[in-house]
């Protein structure tokens, strides 16, 4: 597509239950990020893939956190057991390689509220 | 590892007034450099990069930053700042070859008539 879409826009959802927010990257970016912005903060970074591999998982906060993505395309961020400082802005981008030169194009992201 | 500071969480100017948003950011190289905006309930779009050569680089929407390595500082600037230029902004930094972004908390920026 010409952008990078993330549905839904929004989820509001229970404390502990589970959630999929999934993004669609620009046809042919290799290299797939998820980052999470909380109120006040700055972006966090959480995973990064390129293609299907996440060489990158190290800004998972915790075992409830998992990504994955196929055909190298679509990506899915699910959170399980969610709880209510999990509520944020996640944000997800594309580049064209995993050289930040390209530059990333970032989604308009997901906005979770646990309640 | 590296960190970005951006000093001024919210700054207040007048429409027609120029504008300039301090980033400084730590790392033993010079790392790539980045400024993003976001308007709100969008995404970040890129506004300016630096990667080498000419320390003064020119962006898109009439920014433009400045490198300093001496203050280990990429600060954004505007001349003449417009009513849509009201939006948090972020800057960013990256080793060079590697692929995670930092970024700065955001100064959000208020447009006063």
């Amino acid at each position: 597509g010409a952008g990078v879409s993330q549905s839904p826009s929004n989820k509001v959802t229970e404390k502990g239950k589970d959630v999929e927010l999934r993004c669609d990257p620009i046809s042919g970016h290799t290299a797939l990020y998820w980052y999470r912005q909380s109120l006040g903060q700055g972006l966090e970074f959480l995973i990064y893939f390129q293609g299907n591999s996440a060489p990158d998982k190290s800004g998972l906060p915790s075992d409830r956190f998992s990504a994955e993505r196929t055909g190298g395309s679509v990506s899915t961020l699910t959170i399980q057991r969610t709880q209510q400082e999990d509520s944020a802005v996640y944000l997800c981008a594309s580049s064209r390689t995993g050289d930040p030169d390209y530059g990333y194009t970032f989604g308009s992201g997901t906005r979770l509220t646990v309640v | 590892a590296q960190s970005v500071t951006q000093p001024d969480i919210h700054i207040t100017v007048s429409e027609g007034a120029s504008l300039e948003l301090r980033c400084n950011y730590s790392y033993g190289a010079t790392p790539y450099l980045f400024w993003y905006v976001q308007s709100p309930g969008q995404g970040l779009q890129l506004l300016l990069k630096y990667f080498s050569g000419d320390t003064l680089v020119q962006g898109i929407k009439g920014f433009e930053a400045e490198f300093k390595r001496s203050q280990s500082s990429f600060n954004l600037r505007k001349p003449s700042v417009h009513w849509s230029d009201a939006a948090e902004y972020f800057c960013a930094v990256s080793p060079s070859n590697d692929y995670k972004l930092s970024f700065g908390a955001g100064t959000t920026v208020t447009v006063r008539a």
